[in-house]
């Protein structure tokens, strides 16, 4: 079955990175790409990006441009997201999603990335 | 003005339907767009529902029962999730999703309650 597993939660302070990794399991991990989206407490949900793990190109959100970085390791069956100039307002639960280039259909199960001084 | 509007809330009894709405932005056609439904119970990710384009084009998630359906209304220039036989386990957070201007986009949410 499609097991997207993420890494566990962070603190971090203001101003720092986090990077956020997503091991995909269950399907053949370059047909299809992975999304990440994010739900800051109690809101909706926020695209940021997408990752191609089949030729590592990627495209991002324009609100997110500049700060983030989304790569991939097909050794490993693993994409990553990286968000760097953290600020109070970046506290959310990230996931990460398999799927075509236009919609997600699997998600993993969420990281919680808390910005704190 | 949102790409995408939905109510924050509705409210409907066990075995009754739920009509739950997406709302285009004046000047994006609905007609032209497929869209896309997930449910988000706390503390859990999104769950895929189904997309919903036409008649013709038209997709139900992997174990999603046939009691959530999609539709549209042209003249709401809005995308519409139906819920029949409404059960308990069927309150949770409602999120529409198109792919508009390079990006996905979901609306708001909607919060249904069943009681």
């Amino acid at each position: 079955q499609v097991l997207l597993v993420q890494s566990g939660a962070e603190v971090k302070k203001p101003g720092a990175s986090v990077k956020v990794s997503c091991k995909a399991s269950g399907y053949t991990f370059t047909s299809y790409y992975l999304h990440w989206v994010r739900q800051a407490p109690g809101q909706g949900l926020e695209w940021m990006g997408i990752v191609n793990p089949g030729g590592g190109s990627t495209s991002y959100a324009q609100k997110f441009q500049g700060r983030v970085t989304m790569t991939r390791d097909t050794s490993t069956t693993t994409v990553y997201m990286e968000l760097s100039s953290l600020r109070s307002e970046d506290t959310a639960v990230y996931y990460c999603a398999r799927g075509d280039y236009y919609s997600a259909d699997y998600w993993g199960q969420g990281t919680l990335v808390t910005v704190s001084s | 003005q949102a790409v995408l509007t939905q109510p924050s809330s509705l409210s409907a009894s066990p075995g009754a339907s739920a009509s739950l709405t997406c709302t285009l932005r004046s000047g994006i056609n609905v007609g032209t767009y497929r869209i896309y439904w997930y449910q988000q119970k706390p503390g859990s990710p999104p769950q895929y529902l189904l997309r919903y384009k036409s008649d013709s084009d038209k997709q139900q998630g992997s174990g999603v029962p046939s009691r959530f359906s999609g539709s549209k209304d042209a003249s709401a220039n809005a995308g519409i999730l139906l819920i029949s036989g409404l059960q308990s386990e069927d309150e949770a957070d409602y999120y529409c999703m198109i792919w508009h201007s390079s990006a996905l986009v979901f609306g708001g949410g909607t919060k249904l309650t069943v009681l």
